[in-house]
């Protein structure tokens, strides 16, 4: 069964103050590990997928990484908008091939001016 | 591009009604649809696969009687609660993965607030 992980479960930074998010996982055959970000009230917006260990992405201060067991989400000078919960998902090669998503539990973070 | 729209945003049904739900693809064609639950600070929950002009696939414990699912097209899905009740009160969200590869991100709608007095 695929199993994903989110550390810490909430973070509170400092505007400018940067920091990164954990996301580990274990997926038999990982088609692709997925940074989501979501408001209170609002559906997940997408950011990154990830496919192989070793391939990184970047939008804006989000920079997401990938190894072999986690991926980190490095948020560079945060500013108070960045404010949300952040959710990381595996599609994994097994079950069925409809391309089921696993979901953490997310990482509640608070950017204060 | 990759807009997922749902409807209604927000319901209010008294115990033991019926309440649809539409989820649909604005601006791609989606071969599977995905519907989701989720409790307030938690995670996203899968309750059922949706693949067009075929039956759902639900989820261990989700009831298929009561939550039925219906993908008529390449751009709707629907959730009908049926005989709702206090319990069913959650954030409903779907999400839609389009049609040209199964390995392409699946993009989620804005979601339904269900309250059931």
């Amino acid at each position: 069964e695929d199993q994903v992980t989110q550390s810490p479960e909430a973070l509170r930074l400092q505007e400018g103050e940067s920091s990164s998010l954990n996301c580990s996982y274990t997926v038999s055959g990982l088609r692709g590990l997925f940074w989501y970000r979501q408001d209170p009230g609002k559906g997940p917006e997408f950011l990154f997928t990830l496919y192989s260990a070793g391939e990184e992405k970047e939008k804006e201060r989000l920079k997401a990484t990938l190894t072999k067991k986690e991926s980190f989400l490095h948020i560079t000078a945060p500013k108070p908008e960045d404010s949300a919960t952040y959710l990381c998902a595996v599609r994994s090669a097994g079950g069925t091939s409809y391309g089921k998503l696993t979901f953490g539990q997310g990482t509640i973070l608070t950017v204060h001016p | 591009g990759a807009v997922v729209s749902q409807h209604p945003s927000r319901v209010i049904c008294k115990s033991g009604t019926s309440v649809k739900i539409e989820c649909r693809s604005l601006d791609f064609q989606a071969t599977t649809m995905f519907w989701y639950r989720q409790f307030p600070k938690k995670s996203l929950m899968l309750m059922a696969t949706s693949n067009e002009g075929s039956k759902a696939t639900y989820e261990q414990g989700v009831e298929k009687d009561k939550f039925l699912i219906n993908h008529a097209s390449l751009t709707l899905s629907t959730l009908t609660v049926t005989s709702a009740h206090p319990e069913d009160s959650s954030f409903y969200i779907c999400s839609a993965r389009e049609r040209i590869s199964s390995y392409n991100e699946q993009f989620f709608g804005p979601g339904t607030r269900l309250t059931v007095l």
